[in-house]
């Protein structure tokens, strides 16, 4: 079984400052990587994928995301973050048995941007 | 649809009611997801759909929650007798099909159980 693990629940930053939010996660098989970013009443939003191939990841809104397998890590990081980033985001990995994507998520970070 | 539709976006109940939650899906998504969102928690998987059939429920917490999908397309979560702990934000999400790596989520019903 998989599991993830969201090592901070809440982290506040000042506008235009870079952040990095931290996941590891738990498998003893490959898998696929995934942050989704959640605002607020609104659904989930793909903000990018490790599924192989190169480590670093670049996804929308000027967020990156680097697959570490010896750590287990796949932390997510963004040079400069605006208000608008404000949002709860979670990571999520997943094993992709017969095109079946049964997403096991971490608990949260809450990334609040503070003027 | 352009996206995941899910209806309604908040339902409040009294516990010991029947409640169904509803879900369409992105047109031509053959498969269909169930997720349960508690307050401060990620999501949790509920259920999965492949085209009409129930591919794996090992989600749903016990025999009150049930799920169909009788044309390969709505998909209708239903809760009997709601308990207290029933409330959270029901989200559904679907992709093309196998061989899709990304779910599309919709903006979830949120379940308030008094």
């Amino acid at each position: 079984a998989q599991s993830v693990t969201q090592l901070d629940s809440q982290v506040p930053v000042f506008e235009e400052a870079p952040v990095e939010l931290r996941c590891n996660y738990s498998s003893s098989v490959s898998v696929y990587l995934f942050w989704y970013v959640q605002y607020p009443n609104q659904g989930l939003q793909l903000l990018l994928k490790y599924l192989s191939g190169s480590t670093l990841v670049k996804g929308i809104n000027g967020f990156e995301a680097e697959f570490n397998k010896s750590q287990t890590s796949f932390h997510l990081r963004k040079p400069s973050v605006h208000i608008s980033d404000t949002a709860e985001y979670f990571c999520a990995v997943s094993r992709p048995i017969q095109g079946a994507q049964k997403l096991v998520f971490g608990q949260g970070t809450r990334l609040t941007i503070n003027p | 649809g352009a996206g995941v539709s899910q209806t309604p976006s908040n339902k409040v109940t009294e516990k010991g009611k029947y409640v169904e939650l509803r879900c369409d899906p992105i047109s031509g998504h053959t498969a269909l997801y169930w997720y349960r969102q508690s307050l401060g928690q990620g999501p949790e998987f509920l259920i999965y759909f492949q085209g009409t059939g129930a591919a794996d429920d090992s989600g749903l917490p016990n025999d009150r929650f049930f799920a169909v999908r009788p044309e390969g397309s709505v998909s209708t979560l239903k809760i009997q007798r709601t308990e207290r702990g029933d409330s959270a934000v029901y989200l559904c999400a679907s992709h093309p099909g196998p061989g899709a790596n990304v779910l599309t989520f919709g903006a979830g019903s949120r379940l308030t159980v008094l």
